[in-house]
């Protein structure tokens, strides 16, 4: 089955500095990728839509200049949390919709927990 | 307006019980999709089920079944004789055309707790 991949799984870091997560299709290629966050108890929500070789698109309430994402390839988008505060903790997930499925077909990374300090 | 609703947020059984989480979904396309997912303590989503809105068929799989009422809007997801690795939170989720294609709207979820 199609797998994606989540890099790190779970990082620490400390308040003010920036943390990439990357997001990798291992076997198929992703024209979308969508990133989640999910804090304790709670749903996941939807931050942004990211689409290969264009800008993302943001939910509304989220900081596109905190949240920086990029999708540079078919198989890679990158989550850059910028300047991490506390409040920013959760656990970030990303799916990743197979460009040769239908629309319906994604598939969820294992996620990433970040802790800031 | 929430487009999933699971009322249930904790639900508690013994082993062997059985147990039915409940899902309303809310949309206005008339092609739409229906999932369920299982998040174990480990965070990971673990897929269960995809179920389009042109069929109704309920489905079985082992100790799982899934009861798709369009009527109601409800897509129920049953545990039979269930065991302490039914453990999770489970997620309803839905997804349409209506706005980001692709994107799914989850449920709050419900935490099952299956105790020996």
């Amino acid at each position: 089955g199609a797998v994606v991949s989540q890099h790190p799984s779970r990082v620490i870091c400390k308040s003010g500095t920036s943390v990439k997560i990357e997001c990798r299709s291992l076997d198929f290629q992703a024209t979308t990728m969508f990133w989640y966050r999910q804090f304790p108890k709670q749903s996941l929500m939807l931050m942004a839509t990211s689409n290969e070789g264009s800008k993302a698109t943001y939910e509304q309430g989220v900081e596109k200049d905190k949240f920086l994402i990029n999708h540079a390839s078919l198989t890679l988008s990158t989550l850059t949390v910028t300047s991490a505060h506390p409040e920013d903790s959760s656990f970030y997930i990303c799916s990743a919709r197979d460009r040769d499925g239908g629309w319906e077909t994604q598939y969820f990374g294992p996620g990433t927990r970040l802790l800031v300090l | 307006a929430q487009k999933v609703t699971q009322a249930q947020t904790e639900i508690s059984v013994v082993e062997k019980e059985d147990v039915t989480l409940d899902c309303v979904y809310e949309t206005r396309d008339t092609t739409y999709y229906l999932f369920w997912y299982k998040q174990p303590p480990s965070g990971e989503l673990v897929f269960l089920i995809r179920r389009n809105s042109f069929d109704e068929q309920n489905e079985i799989s082992g100790r799982y079944s899934w009861n798709f009422q369009k009527s109601t809007s409800s897509f129920n997801f049953t545990i039979t004789a269930s065991q302490v690795v039914d453990s999770a939170v489970y997620f309803c989720a839905e997804g349409d055309r209506g706005s980001t294609l692709g994107r799914l709207y989850f449920g709050r979820g419900t935490q099952l707790t299956v105790w020996p």
